[in-house]
């Protein structure tokens, strides 16, 4: 596996909740390394919404929560805003690569 | 402050070599393993490769698309880490940006761009 299965979209209106998965198998998430989530802007670089699978960076509001579970992560987003819509990816780390291993991204839309 | 800043991108014709580099601070930059990444247009994350401590023999691991074309080395004198590119290939394109793991948050570099084309 050389990356991890994320949705290509999901969207919902304001307010509501969204959850995104992150799924990965035995040599990376399910080997217990942490998991990680970053928001992307168009023409930005990532920016960390969520580290260590569950705690959120000072300055990063309290709508958006990780969790993890065997071999896969979720990140949710509640009470979702218009300044949410963006790309976001998981990242952990692969005992076969040696190295990290990303999401294949998620574009979440406000509807 | 942690800051990591990209230079060194540019257009390379297919076949050619580049170097980018990473300018650190904020952090002791001898004590970090450092990473590139790179994003192609409009593409996903992709992770390019690594370089430990000198004191841990300075070890690089490579992604498969880039292993055997791409080195990595770095300068702790000067807080600097480099990606040495050759043998470029159009699907090479891309933004590529630096990291580090810091107290367990990975802080990232805003990216240089490297495109690739005859």
């Amino acid at each position: 596996q050389s990356v991890l299965a994320q949705p290509p979209s999901v969207s919902g209106a304001p307010g509501q909740r969204v959850t995104i998965s992150c799924t990965g198998n035995n040599s990376n998430i399910g080997a217990g390394y942490y998991v990680h989530w970053y928001q992307q802007l168009p023409g930005t670089g990532p920016k960390v919404v969520i580290y260590d699978n569950n705690i959120r960076p000072s300055g990063v509001p309290d709508r958006f929560s990780g969790s993890k579970s065997d071999a896969s992560a979720s990140l949710a987003i509640t009470g979702l805003q218009t300044e949410d819509e963006a790309d976001y990816y998981c990242h952990s780390y692969d005992d076969s690569l040696n190295g990290s291993i990303f999401g294949t991204g998620t574009k979440v839309t406000v509807l | 402050e942690v800051q990591l800043v990209e230079s060194g991108g540019g257009l390379v014709k297919p076949g050619g070599s580049l170097t980018v580099s990473c300018a650190a601070s904020g952090f002791t930059f001898s004590k970090a393993w450092m990473s590139w990444v790179r994003q192609a247009p409009g593409k996903g994350l992709e992770w390019v490769g690594r370089i430990k401590t000198i004191r841990e023999g300075g070890t690089t691991n490579f992604a498969a698309p880039v292993k055997g074309r791409f080195t990595i080395s770095r300068d702790d004198s000067e807080n600097t880490v480099f990606l040495q590119m050759s043998s470029l290939k159009r699907e090479d394109t891309g933004v590529y940006y630096c990291i580090t793991r810091l107290q367990d948050i990975w802080s990232w570099g805003q990216g240089t761009l490297v495109t690739v084309s005859s």
